[in-house]
């Protein structure tokens, strides 16, 4: 079945980078749309990027523009997410989902981001 | 950019009633652009509905959703003690996607 695993998170001070990993498995990786999604604690969910099967579709949120950056590897079945300047309102849970027509039909159990001084 | 504005934020209610969750999008929506998407404590968000009104793999028949333009609905029409959870619309666009901030379902 889909599994997608997320790796990286962790404490980072204010102004540093970090690169989230999201290992796919159980599905066809290469031909789904796939997307970060984060959650601040106890607040609502907040799309952060999408990128498309072949790469050439990129896209982001207002809040993360210039500062994050989407990829993958399709032939190691992997999505990423270059975060640099973070900032403390970057703190949050990261999910990475696969996409299917705009919808988020299976997400990961999420990585811990901290952004603090 | 769509702007979701999920009501109520809070709905207290009691296994077996029925409970109707409403987003309201700042600008027409298509109708094969919006989901719902179930989320407890400590776990991933689950989608629930697709399409305005489509149920994913394995979600029971008790959920339905509705609507077009700016106004949709979930209903859950007889709430089950694993029901009470928060709840939260999607939209996409060729652009970017969007949340509500959350409808939260609590035991009365």
């Amino acid at each position: 079945q889909v599994q997608l695993v997320e790796s990286g998170g962790g404490l980072v001070q204010p102004g540093g980078s970090l690169r989230l990993s999201c290992a796919a498995s159980g599905f066809p990786f290469r031909i789904f749309y796939m997307s970060w999604i984060r959650q601040a604690p106890g607040k609502g969910l907040e799309w952060v990027s999408y990128i498309s099967s072949d790469s050439y579709y990129i896209y982001y949120a207002d809040s993360v523009k210039g500062r994050f950056t989407i990829s993958r590897d399709n032939a190691r079945n992997s999505l990423y997410l270059q975060m640099n300047s973070l900032r403390a309102e970057d703190t949050a849970v990261y999910y990475c989902a696969t996409e299917n027509w705009g919808r988020f039909d299976s997400w990961g159990q999420g990585t811990l981001v901290s952004v603090s001084s | 950019e769509i702007v979701l504005t999920q009501s109520p934020g809070t709905l207290s209610l009691s296994p077996g009633e029925g409970a109707t969750l409403s987003c309201r999008a700042s600008q027409s929506v298509s109708s094969s652009s919006l989901a719902w998407y179930q989320q407890k404590p400590g776990q991933a968000p689950r989608l629930l509905i697709y399409a305005t009104s489509s149920r994913a793999t394995g979600i029971p028949d008790r959920f339905s959703g509705s609507g077009s333009g700016t106004d949709f609905t979930l209903t859950i029409s007889r709430l089950e003690p694993e029901d009470f959870a928060m709840y939260y619309c999607q939209q996409y666009d060729s652009s970017g996607r969007a949340f509500g901030q959350g409808t939260k379902v609590e035991i009365k």
